[in-house]
This record gives C-alpha cells, structure tokens and sequence, in this order.
C-alpha cells in the first residue's frame, strides 16, 4: 500500500511569490490534515479537510488556504510569501469517517520550502 | 499558550539504558494522546498511543504512563537502541477530532 505522496519534496520561492503544495493520501483514506513544522514552533496545525470540506483550521493568517478534490487528494496554498514561511509542510491523511475515527494520521515525508 | 509541554528537549542515553520523556497538557477536554517518531528527512510515524481510560499502555518495549489527575503522560523506551535515535513528539486532540496539538519535540540520541 503507498503511502502519502508530497510534492514538490524541495522548493525555493522570494518573498512575495506564491507556492502550491500538493498531497495524495493513502488509498481510502478521507481525511487530509496540513502541518507546518519549524525549529522554533514545532509541528503546528494548519487545517483539516474531509469529503472536500475544511472541517477544522488552525491559527494562521489567510495567506494560507486549501483545498480538496473528489479524489482526496489535497492541495495546499501560501500566498505573498514570506522569510517566516520557510518550513518542511507536512500532510498527513488518517481513515476518518463522520462516525468512526481511528485517530491514527500517517504522514507523507513533506514539502521543504525556503522563501529567500 | 502552549497546550503541550513536553520535556526534556534533548536527552541522551546509553544502549541498553532506559529513555524516558514526559508530557502535560492543559486541556482537560483532550482524550487522544499519541507519541510519534521522527527521523530526518522523514514524516512522524505514530509510535503508540493511549486514552485516558487506561493509565499504561506498553507495546513491546515502548510504554506509554498516564495520570489523568496530573494531566501529564510519558513514554518509556526499554533498552533503548541506537536505531531509537530520531525525535519524539507528544500530541493530543479532543473528541476524535483530526486536529493534533503537539509538543516541541525530544532529541533522542542513543549512545553505544
């Protein structure tokens, strides 16, 4: 079975541009969560996405947004960038239904991007 | 504010020793608490979890302890390895809610 698919693994933006993050979860997996993880916050919750559906969203600024496709699949987008979004963007996707859930997230090897 | 604290930041053990790495949290509504492993250049893979129904979970020579009434758990690594070389992470999340609330991470180096 794969596992979850980030791409681009490496990126380099300036300050300013915009980026696309894209994620495939696991095969029957429906919920896709985003994460950004940094030295100096950690591993922090950007947002949730269920059946195409942001269904929870963390604390940050509207730069940041995302989406989901029939197919489960995710994209997440971080405009007007700046130094401080440098990070490894992590999605995790976990078997999560509206009744049932299993609390388990697998996480993909995530997205690095430097914003110079 | 910070709901998870987890400490120590990095700590260092020898083979065979025993590693041990703590948690608390504020949220007395949170009932998912896993820990995750992290080694570079690679996600968090879940390692073991438990719920507050129970106060000990172990899973082969990783053990989780729980006090409820301190709001603080732990795992325990048992004749730690170097291949246990990586970064823990505490998480907990509330009513089987996707979102993890994680702590700062443990640098965990197992020396020969």
């Amino acid at each position: 079975k794969a596992g979850v698919t980030q791409t681009p693994r490496y990126l380099i933006k300036t300050r300013g541009q915009q980026v696309t993050l894209s994620c495939s979860p696991i095969s029957g997996h429906r919920s896709v969560s985003w994460y950004q993880q940094t030295p100096g916050q950690g591993l922090q919750f950007l947002f949730e996405y269920f059946s195409e559906t942001q269904r929870n969203k963390g604390n940050f600024p509207g730069r940041f947004s995302g989406r989901q496709f029939s197919n489960s699949r995710s994209e997440m987008n971080v405009s007007t960038l700046e130094l401080g979004d440098s990070a490894l963007y992590l999605c995790a996707s976990s078997l999560s239904s509206t009744s049932v859930n299993t609390g388990e997230l697998f996480f993909g090897e995530g997205s690095r991007l430097t914003v110079l | 504010q910070q709901q998870v604290k987890q400490s120590p930041q990095s700590l260092i053990v020898q083979k065979g020793g025993i590693s041990i790495i703590n948690c608390a949290y504020e949220n007395t509504a949170f009932d998912y608490f896993p820990w995750y492993q992290q080694f570079p250049g690679k996600g968090p893979a879940l390692l073991i979890a438990i719920r507050p129904d129970v106060s000990e979970k172990k899973e082969g020579r990783f053990t989780i302890s729980f006090n409820k009434s301190a709001k603080q758990f732990s795992l325990h690594i048992m004749d730690s390895q170097p291949g246990d070389s990586a970064t823990y992470f505490c998480a907990a999340s509330k009513g089987g809610n996707e979102k993890l609330t994680f702590g700062t991470g443990t640098r965990l180096t197992i020396i020969p």
